[in-house]
């Protein structure tokens, strides 16, 4: 099962929005409304942002938003913030009890 | 507050065996299913393996089957995960990561334990 296609890098200055693309296929994104997005700041653990496509976390701002169309999904951060400079990975239930990440989008705050 | 906290971390040669722990609190252990997710240096997130709430069922990536065995101990809320016939690609930092209660959201991760394969 190949992973998820994420762009490497994006950036924004403060205030503005950003949006990360995440691209599998019928199998994975396009098949199930199990697509999660998780931030990392260096050297931490990943943390929950979005799950199931739309759906934020208690205690995660409404800055950030998540959607979904055919086999893509987007991460769209607005009001861009300085702690928001992190990696951000997709993920996707797969089928068959597997699930697959993105490579993973370094944000930087310009 | 929930938590995840790994051991059993360290450096082995390759060919050979380890065995990770994760001992939770926080949460009602036997209700979840829980996984382990890994990271090599450097690189990006790849999920390793999920067992049930009972421990009933277990699933693995393609990459760590025959290999790598999950488990878990719900008198002790704790979790493991035996590697065996370890490979240079198997370094990584491996999460314990609790699943929500659909199992494939990832809804709370431990720290993580170094697992370093090399001779």
């Amino acid at each position: 099962q190949a992973g998820l296609t994420q762009p490497p890098f994006a950036s924004g200055s403060p205030g503005q929005s950003v949006t990360i693309s995440c691209t599998g296929t019928s199998s994975d994104i396009g098949g199930y409304n199990y697509v999660s997005w998780y931030q990392q700041h260096p050297g931490k653990a990943p943390k929950l942002m979005i799950f199931e496509v739309t759906k934020r976390p208690s205690g995660v701002p409404d800055r950030f938003s998540g959607s979904k169309s055919g086999n893509t999904a987007s991460l769209t951060v607005s009001g861009l913030q300085a702690e928001d400079e992190a990696d951000y990975y997709c993920s996707s239930f797969a089928g068959n009890n597997n699930l697959v990440f993105g490579g993973g989008t370094k944000v930087t705050v310009l | 507050q929930v938590q995840l906290v790994e051991s059993g971390g360290g450096v082995v040669q390759p060919g050979g065996s380890l065995r990770l722990s994760c001992v939770a609190s926080g949460f009602t252990f036997s209700y979840y299913g829980l996984h382990w997710v890994r990271q090599a240096p450097g690189e990006g997130l790849e999920w390793v393996a999920v067992i049930s709430s009972a421990g009933s069922d277990k699933f693995y990536a393609a990459s760590v089957k025959g290999r790598f065995t999950i488990s878990r101990d719900n008198s002790k809320n704790t979790l493991y995960l035996q590697m065996n016939s370890l490979r240079v690609d198997d370094t990584a930092t491996y999460y314990c990561v609790k699943g929500d209660t659909l199992w494939w959201t990832f809804d709370y991760w431990g720290q993580g334990a170094l697992v370093t394969v090399s001779s």
